[in-house]
């Protein structure tokens, strides 16, 4: 059975750092895109970076230069690293299996909240 | 202000067919598939068509998918109330190299 399990989310100071974990069992990270997808309170759902089975990233403006996207094979587990924490990256994050540009999400975690504040 | 345009909201009857609108251009809808979601309060989101058109393991034929230029569309048939949930269109963005959602649409089943 397909899962993902975030962990990580926590209430963290505004220029701070936080980096999240997505454990997935029943099929490899290392072989499929895996996505984070975030959402505001009461808002929308906002992509914020994807990794390519082949390693390439890429990232939403709003989070460029601040997040990085990455993975640990052996424990397959993707991660994203987020600093110079902002209001404005207050969200449920999501770690997701898949991508935009085809078969989109077809498994999402439950979601981690990160509360960022002043 | 989201790249990809959905109505805010839309309402039908039991039983009567909907239809949610995502509106975008060439540089996302017009060359890359759509994808369309649904979330129910509180829980993830949950991925109802693929590939313009394409239905998951699971998801009844009720829900379809269409694209038309630079507009995609989900029909809902037969609706229900346990229907009621916010709609998300989204695909990839070719100029930004980035992925994009619609803003989401709340559907009322009244």
């Amino acid at each position: 059975e397909v899962q993902l399990v975030e962990s990580g989310g926590d209430l963290i100071q505004y220029g701070g750092s936080l980096r999240l974990s997505c454990a997935a069992s029943g099929f490899s990270v290392s072989s499929n895109y895996m996505t984070w997808v975030r959402q505001a309170p009461a808002k929308g759902l906002a992509w914020v970076s994807v990794l390519s089975s082949g390693g390439d990233t890429y990232y939403a403006d709003s989070v460029k230069g601040r997040f990085t996207i990455s993975r640990d094979n052996s424990k397959n587990t993707l991660y994203l690293q987020m600093n110079s924490l902002g209001a404005e990256d207050t969200a449920v994050y999501y770690c997701t299996r898949g991508r935009l540009s085809t078969s989109g999400f077809d498994y999402w975690g439950q979601g981690t909240l990160v509360t960022v504040s002043s | 202000q989201s790249v990809l345009t959905q109505p805010p909201s839309v309402s039908a009857a039991p039983g009567q067919k909907v239809t949610i609108s995502c509106s975008g251009s060439s540089s996302n809808i017009g060359n890359n598939y759509v994808s369309w979601y649904h979330q129910l309060p509180g829980t993830a989101p949950k991925l109802l068509i693929y590939e313009n058109n394409k239905r998951p393991s699971g998801i009844p034929d009720r829900f379809s998918g269409s694209k038309s230029g630079t507009s995609a569309t989900l029909g809902i048939t037969g609706l229900q109330t346990g229907d009621e949930a916010d709609y998300y269109c989204g695909t990839w963005d070719s100029s930004l190299s980035a992925g994009v959602f619609g803003g989401g649409t709340k559907l009322t089943v009244l």
